[in-house]
């Protein structure tokens, strides 16, 4: 069973549009959710994570939008960039990290 | 920059052979992890090592699967026999504090080592 549901499975955004990556869940002991971005070949790396508590949080370009009700997290990408063409995994956190299934963004120049 | 060191990086075998990766976690972490990530999904956890104790390898078909931190330190994962559904890649990760209520425990990860098996 899913326990983080990612959607889209991929996603293909003009240069400086906005990339929107949505995940839900169930699982209400879950206390921290991360973001991770892989790039080809590579493992994946920690992009920006929140905690319930919290309902946004922002670094630079990047913003989470976290809705506790809903059991919903996003993640926003603005003026989205060539070079953040990744797979991007959401994951959510009970004693251990449940990733979701991907999503490949393209940013075409 | 500290990095989490796996290899070998690809690996190609036949099925029912043996395979063993190796990984070597940032310095001064304590916990451990191996993921496996099938092509076109997010990692799933198989074993975590807190020092050289198992955690959690609930997960971890041991079978044919065993994983090994002799001395808290590096890790080996072994597969044997190898089938063809193992194809994929192990992810080794590792955080400097264990995953508790109060604890982040960030994941660090590797480069991976991508799996074949004919």
């Amino acid at each position: 069973q899913q326990q983080v549901k990612q959607s889209p499975q991929s996603l293909i955004v003009q240069k400086g549009g906005i990339s929107i990556i949505n995940c839900a869940y169930e699982n209400t002991a879950f206390d921290y959710f991360p973001w991770y971005q892989q790039f080809p070949g590579k493992g994946p790396a920690l992009l920006i994570a929140i905690r319930p508590d919290v309902s946004e949080k922002k670094e630079g370009r990047f913003t989470i939008s976290f809705n506790k009700s809903a059991k919903q997290f996003s993640l926003h990408i603005m003026d989205s960039q060539p070079g953040d063409s990744a797979t991007y995994f959401c994951a959510a956190k009970y004693r251990q990290f449940y990733f979701g299934t991907g999503t490949s963004l393209t940013v075409i120049p | 920059e500290a990095e989490v060191a796996q290899s070998p990086r690809y690996k190609i075998t036949e099925k029912s052979q043996a395979v063993a990766f190796w990984c070597d976690p940032i310095s001064g972490h304590a916990t451990l992890y191996w993921y496996r990530q099938i092509l076109g999904q997010g990692p799933e956890l198989l074993v975590q090592f807190q020092d050289e104790s198992v955690v959690d390898d609930s997960q971890l078909p041991k079978d044919r699967f065993s994983a090994e931190r002799l001395k808290g330190v590096d890790s080996t994962l072994k597969i044997q026999p190898a089938e063809l559904g193992d194809s994929a890649m192990y992810l080794c990760a590792s955080s400097l504090l264990p995953n508790t209520p109060s604890n982040t425990g960030e994941l660090f990860f590797g480069e991976g080592s991508r799996l074949t098996v004919l």
